[in-house]
């Protein structure tokens, strides 16, 4: 089926610094990919989303200029935190979707999530 | 947009006993319907889903109904087991290449 790696799975860093994050499709080509925030116990937000050779969409509320998203290609898109506080730690999820595969046309799959803290 | 609701939020069940999870929608346009499975520090993984020309969709253990003119779908776990346990996620999505609306998850414990 269809696989995403995400990496780093976490990471800890200084406040002021930034961190890129990114999102693989393994085995299939993803014109779109998702990228989500999750606080704990709580749903997953979506930030923006994220298409290969365009500029990402981001969701209302969401710092375009903090949480910068490039999609170079149709199996890596990338989210950098730039210039990290405490207040971004959270789990950071991307998604992509797979135009076919046995499991259907369009299916949602996603990575396993890095957990960001800033110190 | 969509607005999603699930219910329960919190779910504690038996080994061996049958857990349902319930989400209702708002947009009649819906037509994709995919459940997921979150584990503690890990990203969610899809266990079923069911498209909007089916009412009910089974895959061993779980199932998934869906009624379209009430706006509502469930999630159907039998024979329930400890590694069941996890936060399991409903969502909608209402075009093919649109976004998923989530529901707030359910918090499944399953006590051997």
């Amino acid at each position: 089926g269809a696989v995403v790696s995400q990496h780093p799975s976490w990471v800890i860093c200084k406040s002021g610094t930034s961190v890129k994050i990114e999102c693989r499709s393994l085995d299939f080509q993803a014109t779109t990919m998702f990228w989500y925030r999750q606080f704990p116990k709580q749903s997953l937000m979506l930030m923006a989303t994220s298409n290969e050779g365009s500029k990402a969409t981001y969701e209302q509320g969401v710092e375009k200029d903090k949480f910068l998203i490039n999609h170079a290609s149709l199996t890596l898109s990338t989210l950098t935190v730039t210039s990290a506080h405490p207040e971004d730690s959270s789990f950071y999820i991307c998604s992509a979707r797979a135009e076919t595969g046995p499991g259907g046309a369009n299916v949602l799959t996603f990575g396993a999530g890095s957990r960001l803290t800033v110190l | 947009g969509e607005n999603v609701e699930q219910h329960p939020s919190t779910l504690s069940v038996q080994e061996g006993d049958s857990a349902v999870i319930k989400c209702t929608y708002s947009d009649s346009a819906s037509n994709y319907f995919p459940w997921y499975k979150q584990e503690l520090g890990k990203g969610p993984q899809l266990i079923i889903d069911i498209r909007s020309n089916v009412g009910e969709k089974k895959d061993q253990r779980i199932a998934v109904t869906l009624n379209k003119t009430a706006k509502h779908f469930s999630l159907h776990i039998t024979e329930t087991q400890p590694e069941d346990s996890a936060v399991y996620f409903c969502a909608a999505r209402g075009s093919t290449l649109g976004r998923l609306y989530f529901g707030r998850g359910t918090q499944l414990t399953v006590w051997p």
